[in-house]
């Protein structure tokens, strides 16, 4: 079946310093591969996304890369910030059970200390 | 206003009660989806419907149950609540533009259930 795996946290870093989040994945066929974010009280909301094989995904200055080669969606930012401090989740769609599904991986918590 | 909303925020209830969460959608999505979350497990599908007529189990779906009552409202029961059933439970809907399999989710606040 499918099954995501990321690296487990929590992580702290200072403000400014570089941001890597790993995670790898198993699937069948050509699943869509995202990242979601859970800030404190709140539910997950779409990071970024990437749906096929060398896309990269970006926003508010995460970058994830789609490689099929090594079946990985590292989560990367090159200076965080305190408001960055939330959970993030790597997740793929893909075929299963008469339908595409969303399977998560456990979530890895950040904190950024001024 | 929040487009996707779930009632109530938190609810404590006792071992055997009937519960129901409640879930409303403004965003006109034809697919929604039940959760829950448990610390260090990620989020794990419940059920799922992809229309008013279409109703699926998920991976976790024993001891629940769902009712899609319109496009916009889709509600979780737990016929006899369990203390294992206490985490955080979420509802969350997409629109497949773009393509099957590609489409975003988009999550209401979560309910946190505590079952004693």
């Amino acid at each position: 079946g499918n099954s995501v795996t990321q690296m487990e946290g929590p992580v702290t870093l200072s403000e400014e310093a570089f941001l890597t989040i790993n995670c790898t994945y198993t699937a069948t066929g050509y699943p869509s591969l995202f990242w979601y974010v859970q800030y404190p009280g709140e539910g997950l909301q779409l990071l970024l996304k990437a749906t096929k094989a060398d896309d990269k995904g970006s926003n508010k200055g995460f970058e994830a890369t789609y490689r099929k080669e090594t079946t990985s969606f590292h989560l990367e930012k090159g200076s965080v910030q305190v408001s960055d401090s939330a959970v993030y989740f790597c997740a793929l769609s893909g075929y299963g059970a008469g339908s595409y599904q969303l399977t998560f991986g456990k979530g890895t918590k950040l904190s950024v200390i001024p | 206003d929040a487009d996707v909303t779930q009632t109530p925020r938190n609810r404590i209830t006792k071992t055997g009660k009937r519960i129901m969460l409640e879930c409303s959608q403004t965003k006109g999505h034809d697919r929604m989806y039940w959760y829950r979350q448990d610390p260090g497990l990620g989020l794990r599908l419940i059920y799922y419907s992809f229309d008013v007529k279409d109703i699926n189990k998920g991976e976790i779906s024993d001891g629940y149950s769902v009712s899609r009552q319109a496009q916009a409202k889709f509600s979780l029961s737990l016929e006899s609540a369990i203390p294992n059933q206490t985490a955080l439970y979420f509802c969350a809907t997409s629109d497949p533009q773009g393509g099957v399999g590609t489409d975003t989710q988009y999550f209401g606040p979560g309910t946190r259930l505590t079952v004693l």
